[in-house]
Protein backbone atom coordinates (compact mmCIF):
# COMPACT_ATOMS: atom_id res chain seq x y z
CA UNK A 1 0.00 0.00 0.00
CA UNK A 2 0.70 3.35 -0.41
CA UNK A 3 0.11 6.47 1.43
CA UNK A 4 0.99 10.44 0.84
CA UNK A 5 1.03 12.50 3.68
CA UNK A 6 0.73 16.51 3.62
CA UNK A 7 1.29 17.56 7.29
CA UNK A 8 -0.51 21.31 6.70
CA UNK A 9 -3.70 21.16 6.41
CA UNK A 10 -3.49 25.53 6.14
CA UNK A 11 -0.86 27.49 5.37
CA UNK A 12 -1.64 31.72 5.66
CA UNK A 13 1.03 34.30 4.09
CA UNK A 14 1.31 37.53 2.97
CA UNK A 15 1.95 38.15 -0.45
CA UNK A 16 6.19 38.13 -1.02
CA UNK A 17 6.70 35.62 1.81
CA UNK A 18 7.80 32.45 0.75
CA UNK A 19 6.38 29.31 1.93
CA UNK A 20 7.34 25.91 1.64
CA UNK A 21 4.45 23.07 1.22
CA UNK A 22 5.74 19.65 2.84
CA UNK A 23 5.22 16.19 1.41
CA UNK A 24 6.38 13.09 2.58
CA UNK A 25 5.20 9.56 1.42
CA UNK A 26 5.18 5.67 1.96
CA UNK A 27 5.32 2.70 -0.92
CA UNK A 28 7.13 -0.47 -0.96
CA UNK A 29 7.91 -0.24 -4.57
CA UNK A 30 11.85 0.78 -6.03
CA UNK A 31 10.47 3.07 -8.73
CA UNK A 32 7.60 5.16 -8.72
CA UNK A 33 6.71 8.98 -9.66
CA UNK A 34 5.45 11.56 -7.57
CA UNK A 35 3.60 15.02 -9.02
CA UNK A 36 2.24 18.13 -7.33
CA UNK A 37 -0.93 19.92 -8.66
CA UNK A 38 -2.57 22.30 -8.28
CA UNK A 39 -6.47 23.34 -7.44
CA UNK A 40 -7.33 27.19 -7.54
CA UNK A 41 -10.65 28.33 -6.28
CA UNK A 42 -12.29 27.68 -9.58
CA UNK A 43 -11.83 24.29 -8.94
CA UNK A 44 -9.92 22.59 -12.00
CA UNK A 45 -6.89 20.48 -10.96
CA UNK A 46 -3.68 21.64 -12.80
CA UNK A 47 -0.03 19.40 -13.04
CA UNK A 48 2.33 21.23 -11.81
CA UNK A 49 5.48 18.57 -11.84
CA UNK A 50 6.46 15.00 -12.17
CA UNK A 51 9.77 13.39 -10.55
CA UNK A 52 10.92 10.03 -11.22
CA UNK A 53 12.33 8.12 -8.08
CA UNK A 54 15.33 7.71 -9.77
CA UNK A 55 16.08 11.43 -10.03
CA UNK A 56 16.85 13.22 -7.31
CA UNK A 57 17.71 16.62 -9.24
CA UNK A 58 15.82 19.49 -7.48
CA UNK A 59 13.82 21.44 -10.49
CA UNK A 60 12.72 25.27 -10.45
CA UNK A 61 10.47 26.78 -12.81
CA UNK A 62 10.44 30.28 -12.06
CA UNK A 63 9.17 31.45 -8.70
CA UNK A 64 8.24 27.32 -8.02
CA UNK A 65 11.27 24.78 -6.55
CA UNK A 66 10.76 20.95 -5.29
CA UNK A 67 13.23 19.26 -3.19
CA UNK A 68 12.94 15.59 -3.45
CA UNK A 69 14.65 13.48 -0.72
CA UNK A 70 14.40 9.86 -1.41
CA UNK A 71 16.43 9.00 1.69
CA UNK A 72 13.52 11.03 3.71
CA UNK A 73 10.84 10.12 1.93
CA UNK A 74 9.85 13.47 0.39
CA UNK A 75 8.85 15.92 -1.93
CA UNK A 76 9.04 19.42 -0.79
CA UNK A 77 7.62 22.43 -2.64
CA UNK A 78 8.53 26.07 -2.59
CA UNK A 79 6.93 28.96 -3.47
CA UNK A 80 9.56 32.39 -3.97
CA UNK A 81 7.77 35.78 -3.36
CA UNK A 82 4.08 34.19 -3.13
CA UNK A 83 1.49 35.82 -4.78
CA UNK A 84 -1.98 36.37 -4.23
CA UNK A 85 -2.74 34.05 -7.36
CA UNK A 86 -0.83 31.56 -6.09
CA UNK A 87 -3.95 31.12 -3.56
CA UNK A 88 -4.86 27.50 -4.24
CA UNK A 89 -5.18 24.34 -2.23
CA UNK A 90 -1.86 22.20 -3.51
CA UNK A 91 -2.03 18.41 -3.91
CA UNK A 92 1.11 16.01 -3.71
CA UNK A 93 0.51 12.70 -5.36
CA UNK A 94 2.48 9.45 -5.53
CA UNK A 95 2.14 6.05 -8.47
CA UNK A 96 3.87 2.93 -9.10
CA UNK A 97 5.87 2.68 -12.05
CA UNK A 98 5.68 -1.09 -12.29
CA UNK A 99 3.70 -3.62 -12.04
CA UNK A 100 1.93 -5.32 -8.65
CA UNK A 101 -1.57 -4.28 -6.92
CA UNK A 102 -0.73 -0.47 -6.72
CA UNK A 103 -0.22 -0.54 -10.50
CA UNK A 104 -2.16 2.65 -12.00
CA UNK A 105 -2.79 3.87 -8.81
CA UNK A 106 -2.46 7.70 -8.19
CA UNK A 107 -2.66 8.27 -4.19
CA UNK A 108 -3.45 11.94 -3.47
CA UNK A 109 -2.17 13.43 -0.11
CA UNK A 110 -5.03 15.51 1.67
CA UNK A 111 -4.21 18.68 0.29
CA UNK A 112 -2.61 21.89 2.01
CA UNK A 113 -4.44 25.05 1.56
CA UNK A 114 -2.54 28.24 0.66
CA UNK A 115 -3.93 31.47 1.59
CA UNK A 116 -1.60 34.18 0.55
CA UNK A 117 -2.94 38.28 1.26
CA UNK A 118 -2.06 41.10 -0.22
CA UNK B 1 -8.23 20.29 -28.18
CA UNK B 2 -10.86 20.76 -25.65
CA UNK B 3 -8.59 17.80 -23.19
CA UNK B 4 -10.93 16.38 -20.34
CA UNK B 5 -14.44 16.86 -21.00
CA UNK B 6 -17.46 15.69 -18.40
CA UNK B 7 -21.52 16.13 -18.19
CA UNK B 8 -22.78 16.95 -16.38
CA UNK B 9 -21.28 19.83 -14.60
CA UNK B 10 -23.98 19.84 -11.51
CA UNK B 11 -26.71 16.82 -10.66
CA UNK B 12 -28.87 16.86 -7.94
CA UNK B 13 -30.60 13.39 -7.42
CA UNK B 14 -32.86 11.81 -4.54
CA UNK B 15 -31.31 8.21 -2.77
CA UNK B 16 -32.12 5.05 -4.73
CA UNK B 17 -31.86 7.07 -8.30
CA UNK B 18 -29.19 6.13 -10.70
CA UNK B 19 -27.13 8.54 -13.23
CA UNK B 20 -24.43 7.66 -15.76
CA UNK B 21 -21.59 10.55 -15.22
CA UNK B 22 -19.85 10.84 -18.37
CA UNK B 23 -16.21 11.94 -19.29
CA UNK B 24 -14.33 12.35 -22.60
CA UNK B 25 -10.97 13.22 -24.02
CA UNK B 26 -9.45 14.06 -27.13
CA UNK B 27 -5.48 13.62 -26.46
CA UNK B 28 -5.25 9.92 -27.35
CA UNK B 29 -4.54 8.57 -24.17
CA UNK B 30 -4.63 5.45 -23.04
CA UNK B 31 -5.03 5.55 -19.74
CA UNK B 32 -8.85 7.19 -17.87
CA UNK B 33 -9.39 7.44 -14.17
CA UNK B 34 -12.30 8.56 -12.20
CA UNK B 35 -11.87 10.30 -8.46
CA UNK B 36 -14.31 11.79 -6.13
CA UNK B 37 -13.22 14.60 -3.94
CA UNK B 38 -14.45 15.21 -0.54
CA UNK B 39 -13.75 17.50 2.21
CA UNK B 40 -10.63 16.91 3.87
CA UNK B 41 -9.89 13.53 2.44
CA UNK B 42 -8.40 14.92 -1.34
CA UNK B 43 -8.77 12.84 -4.04
CA UNK B 44 -9.98 8.96 -3.60
CA UNK B 45 -9.34 6.88 -6.91
CA UNK B 46 -12.73 4.84 -7.80
CA UNK B 47 -11.93 3.07 -11.00
CA UNK B 48 -9.74 3.49 -13.88
CA UNK B 49 -9.05 2.14 -16.92
CA UNK B 50 -5.53 1.64 -18.11
CA UNK B 51 -6.04 0.98 -21.78
CA UNK B 52 -8.81 0.54 -23.96
CA UNK B 53 -11.23 -2.67 -22.88
CA UNK B 54 -9.78 -2.42 -19.33
CA UNK B 55 -11.15 -1.51 -15.75
CA UNK B 56 -9.60 -2.14 -12.68
CA UNK B 57 -10.87 -1.10 -9.48
CA UNK B 58 -9.03 1.82 -7.40
CA UNK B 59 -9.60 2.83 -3.34
CA UNK B 60 -13.46 3.30 -3.19
CA UNK B 61 -15.16 1.12 -5.74
CA UNK B 62 -18.50 0.64 -4.18
CA UNK B 63 -21.37 1.78 -5.25
CA UNK B 64 -20.02 2.55 -9.02
CA UNK B 65 -19.63 0.69 -12.22
CA UNK B 66 -17.56 1.69 -15.32
CA UNK B 67 -17.76 1.49 -18.87
CA UNK B 68 -14.66 2.16 -21.36
CA UNK B 69 -16.78 2.45 -23.96
CA UNK B 70 -13.73 3.28 -26.22
CA UNK B 71 -10.45 5.17 -26.35
CA UNK B 72 -11.82 8.23 -26.00
CA UNK B 73 -15.07 7.63 -23.49
CA UNK B 74 -15.35 6.40 -19.99
CA UNK B 75 -17.95 6.60 -17.94
CA UNK B 76 -19.08 6.18 -14.25
CA UNK B 77 -22.51 4.98 -13.18
CA UNK B 78 -24.05 5.02 -9.96
CA UNK B 79 -26.89 2.33 -9.90
CA UNK B 80 -28.61 3.54 -6.70
CA UNK B 81 -27.29 6.65 -5.35
CA UNK B 82 -26.80 7.26 -1.64
CA UNK B 83 -26.37 10.34 0.24
CA UNK B 84 -22.41 8.88 0.78
CA UNK B 85 -22.15 9.54 -2.45
CA UNK B 86 -22.52 13.16 -2.21
CA UNK B 87 -19.37 14.35 -3.68
CA UNK B 88 -17.32 16.26 -6.60
CA UNK B 89 -16.80 14.06 -9.48
CA UNK B 90 -13.64 13.81 -11.72
CA UNK B 91 -12.43 12.67 -14.54
CA UNK B 92 -8.58 11.80 -15.72
CA UNK B 93 -6.38 10.69 -18.54
CA UNK B 94 -2.76 10.11 -19.07
CA UNK B 95 -0.87 9.07 -21.84
CA UNK B 96 0.22 8.01 -24.40
CA UNK B 97 2.00 5.21 -23.07
CA UNK B 98 1.70 3.96 -19.14
CA UNK B 99 -0.24 4.66 -16.49
CA UNK B 100 3.01 6.73 -14.66
CA UNK B 101 2.50 9.59 -16.85
CA UNK B 102 0.83 12.84 -15.26
CA UNK B 103 -3.18 12.92 -15.02
CA UNK B 104 -4.89 15.53 -16.91
CA UNK B 105 -8.23 16.41 -15.15
CA UNK B 106 -11.97 17.38 -16.16
CA UNK B 107 -13.62 19.98 -14.80
CA UNK B 108 -15.27 17.73 -11.84
CA UNK B 109 -19.35 17.07 -11.56
CA UNK B 110 -20.68 18.63 -8.38
CA UNK B 111 -23.38 15.71 -7.41
CA UNK B 112 -25.75 15.65 -4.48
CA UNK B 113 -28.06 12.99 -3.12
CA UNK B 114 -30.64 13.78 -1.25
Amino acid sequence: AQKVTQAQTEISVVEKEDVTLDCVYETRDTTYYLFWYKQPPSGELVFLIRRNSFDEQNEISGRYSWNFQKSTSSFNFTITASQVVDSAVYFCALIPARGGTSYGKLTFGQGTILTVHP
Amino acid sequence: NAGVTQTPKFQVLKTGQSMTLQCAQDMNHNSMYWYRQDPGMGLRLIYYSASEGTTDKGEVPNGYNVSRLNKREFSLRLESAAPSQTSVYFCASSGPGTVSYEQYFGPGTRLTVT
